[in-house]
């Protein structure tokens, strides 16, 4: 088993519509949670973090962190076509260790 | 701004030659890493070092070989480049920290071996 899974999409969806990223993660040591925007040709560049458990919001982007499910989501609101772009989910245990990556959801975003 | 600057874009390289792939990082960041990504496969770790002159296999490190002389400057070495490491590489910084190793990436080099 993987230690984070995350679905490679594609997904497609039209403007204004409310998307659902997820991940889940097998490691439960796993403390500290992600994403990560990619878009073509450009490396990741960090979209949200979170700590442990919980919500946290930023604009449109809402990233969520159910450590008993292993499971993490990102959501975004009125989806635009700039949003269009590939989402990695990535995260680590506490203490200097490298993230462990998703492989990344293909987002498009149809006006 | 975090910078994380790559050497090239794109890179065509044969069978065979030693290829360096140079990344620096304009933040006095501690912690440097490399990655390949490929289709179907996400990001996968390479090599990464925290610290001058230190370096640590990550999951693929078969291949390849790093250096950082400077603490700005990490680089990817392919002793002896094959068509399979044809891919897109990554760097990436990021301060020592407990747990909020955010990292900052480079724009990425785009590696093709004939």
């Amino acid at each position: 088993q993987k230690e984070v899974e995350q679905d490679p999409g594609p997904l497609s969806v039209p403007e204004g519509a409310i998307v659902s990223l997820n991940c889940t993660y097998s490691n439960s040591a796993f403390q500290y949670f992600m994403w990560y925007r990619q878009y073509s040709r450009k490396g990741p560049e960090l979209l949200m973090y979170t700590y442990s458990s919980g919500n946290k919001e930023d604009g449109r982007f809402t990233a969520q962190v159910d450590k008993s499910s292993k499971y993490i989501s990102l959501f975004i609101r009125d989806s635009q076509p700039s949003d269009s772009a590939t989402y990695l989910c990535a995260m680590t245990t506490a203490g200097n260790t490298p993230l462990v990556f998703g492989k990344g959801t293909r987002l498009s975003v149809i006006a | 701004d975090v910078k994380v600057t790559q050497s090239s874009r794109y890179l065509v390289k044969r069978t065979g030659e030693k290829v360096f792939l140079e990344c620096v990082q304009d933040m006095d960041h501690e912690n440097m890493f490399w990655y390949r990504q490929d289709p179907g496969l996400g990001l996968r770790l390479i090599y990464f070092s925290y610290d001058v002159k230190m370096k640590e296999k990550g999951d693929i490190p078969e291949g390849y070989s790093v250096s950082r002389e400077k603490k700005e400057r990490f680089s990817l070495i392919l002793e002896s480049a094959s068509t399979n490491q044809t891919s897109m590489y990554l760097c990436a910084s990021s301060k020592a920290s407990r747990g909020t190793d955010t990292q900052y990436f480079g724009p990425g080099t785009r590696l093709t071996v004939l």
